[in-house]
């Protein structure tokens, strides 16, 4: 099964709202990872927390993490059109090297 | 400018026959890996390599191969053992720290692949 488990699976939200997406994992990382994808695009790196680390910030983005609750959530600030896409979590562990272990994604989308 | 491509965009394979979709990046990583995503879905590890002329299986090797004979390209050949080959595919590349695990990944825009 995934370490990493998206929810909603799905967002629908006007231009201005927030956005707030989860994801939950089974056993304990080195560090997880935020992406989005594009339709039809490949996949952009957002931003990296540290199993140390609390909550990051990067412009209107807000990633917290709770190691004892293996959970990590991920908030869009004033949501934009363009920020429409998809956004998957992806958990990396020590023993794996530098493998990464993706979830099935939130689906994302903005209305103007 | 550094990243990654992908070729073709879209490819078509008949019944039984093998394909090859590229992979080179101009990022200077050490590591490479391939996935596949189906509709809807997240991705799932193919094959990885972290050097030059070492490769390992992921998550869904089998019906696939590779080869990392320069450390700019790493193609992935979809033979036909893979009987349900349809899918978009996407490589990426990574820097290899010692001291720090699972870096962020780049990824190329992906090829999507179906069956005639």
């Amino acid at each position: 099964s995934q370490q990493g488990e998206e929810d909603p699976q799905a967002l629908s939200i006007q231009e201005g709202e927030n956005a707030t997406m989860n994801c939950s994992y089974k056993t304990s990382i080195n560090n997880l990872q935020w992406y989005r994808q594009n339709s039809g695009r490949g996949l952009v790196h957002l931003i990296l927390i540290r199993s140390n680390e609390r909550e990051k910030h990067s412009g209107r983005l807000r990633v917290t993490l709770d190691t004892s609750k293996k959970s990590s959530s991920l908030l869009i600030t004033a949501s934009r059109a363009a920020d429409t896409a998809s956004y998957f979590c992806a958990t990396g562990i020590k023993a794996a090297g530098n493998k990464l272990t993706f979830g099935g994604g939130t689906r994302v989308l903005v209305k103007p | 400018d550094g990243g990654i491509t992908q070729s073709p965009k879209y490819l078509f394979r008949k019944e039984g026959q093998n394909v090859t979709l590229s992979c080179e990046q101009n990022l200077n990583h050490d590591a490479m890996y391939w996935y596949r995503q189906d509709p809807g879905q997240g991705l799932r590890l193919i094959y990885y390599s972290q050097i030059v002329n070492d490769f390992q299986k992921g998550d869904i090797a089998e019906g696939y191969s590779v080869s990392r004979e320069k450390k700019e390209s790493f193609p992935l050949t979809v033979t036909s053992a893979q009987k349900n080959p349809t899918a978009f595919y996407l490589c990426a590349s990574s820097i290899v720290s010692r001291a720090t695990f699972n870096q962020p990944q780049h990824f190329g825009d992906g090829t999507r692949l179906s069956i005639l």
